[in-house]
């Protein structure tokens, strides 16, 4: 059974780089059909989509926040990573990783299947 | 962008609820998720493909719709049924969800 956990500071300065790692067990990191996820959730809101990496470097991103995100995936270490610069207070938020399986032969396909339990960032000095 | 009503829907258990997720363009309905999100927790896939139940849904979960307009019918309100729904969906490999609909106790 695939489970995520994110890792990662809880606290970031404004105008500094937010840096989170997704660790990945109980499966492959490097499935064809996967695409892992950052979703963020900013305080009594909804559900924000960052951005996918797939494990081959092919990275997708959410346009409005395209300029400040960079992912990436250490498969040696079945963990994917997400950096967001610039932070500002608007950038609090919960922030989860995810599975996006993609094609017939998943078990949900084509939907965020798995979730990492969350990381609560709050950008502050 | 993926629009849903109500924001909120206010219900008493044993109801039926009727949750709407609107589209701002076709979308295909293979690539449309519902997911349930309770307070403190991480949300959950309920529906995959507009109407596929993930593992471990109940029966009382159903999901319809094409085109622009789809939808999420709880047949009869359950006590841990009470949360945050949210729709998905993938165009081109851009992931947007909507903005939620809250189920509350009446």
């Amino acid at each position: 059974q695939l489970q995520l956990q994110e890792s990662g500071p809880g606290l970031v300065r404004p105008s500094e780089t937010l840096s989170l790692t997704c660790t990945v067990s109980g499966g492959s990191i490097t499935s064809d059909n996967y695409y892992w996820g950052w979703i963020r959730q900013p305080p009594g809101r909804g559900l924000e989509w960052i951005g996918n990496v797939h494990y081959s470097g092919a990275t997708y991103h959410n346009p409005s926040l395209k300029s400040r995100v960079t992912m990436s995936v250490d498969t040696s270490k079945k963990q994917f990573s997400l950096k967001l610069s610039s932070v500002t207070a608007a950038d609090t938020a919960v922030y989860y990783c995810a599975n996006y399986c993609s094609g017939d032969s998943c078990s949900s396909p084509n939907a965020f299947g798995i979730w990492g339990q969350g990381t609560m960032v709050s950008v502050s000095s | 962008v993926m629009t849903q009503s109500p924001a909120t829907l206010s219900l008493s258990p044993g109801e039926r609820a009727t949750l709407s997720c609107r589209a701002s363009q076709t979308v295909s309905s293979n690539y449309l998720s519902w997911y349930q999100q309770k307070p403190g927790q991480a949300p959950r896939l309920l529906l995959y493909g507009t109407s596929n139940r993930a593992t471990g849904i109940p029966a009382r979960f159903s999901g319809s719709g094409s085109g622009t307009d789809f939808t999420l019918t709880i047949s009869s309100l359950q006590p841990e049924d009470f949360a945050v729904y949210y729709c998905q969906h993938n165009y081109n490999f851009s992931w947007t969800f909507g903005q939620g609909t809250k189920v509350e106790i009446k």
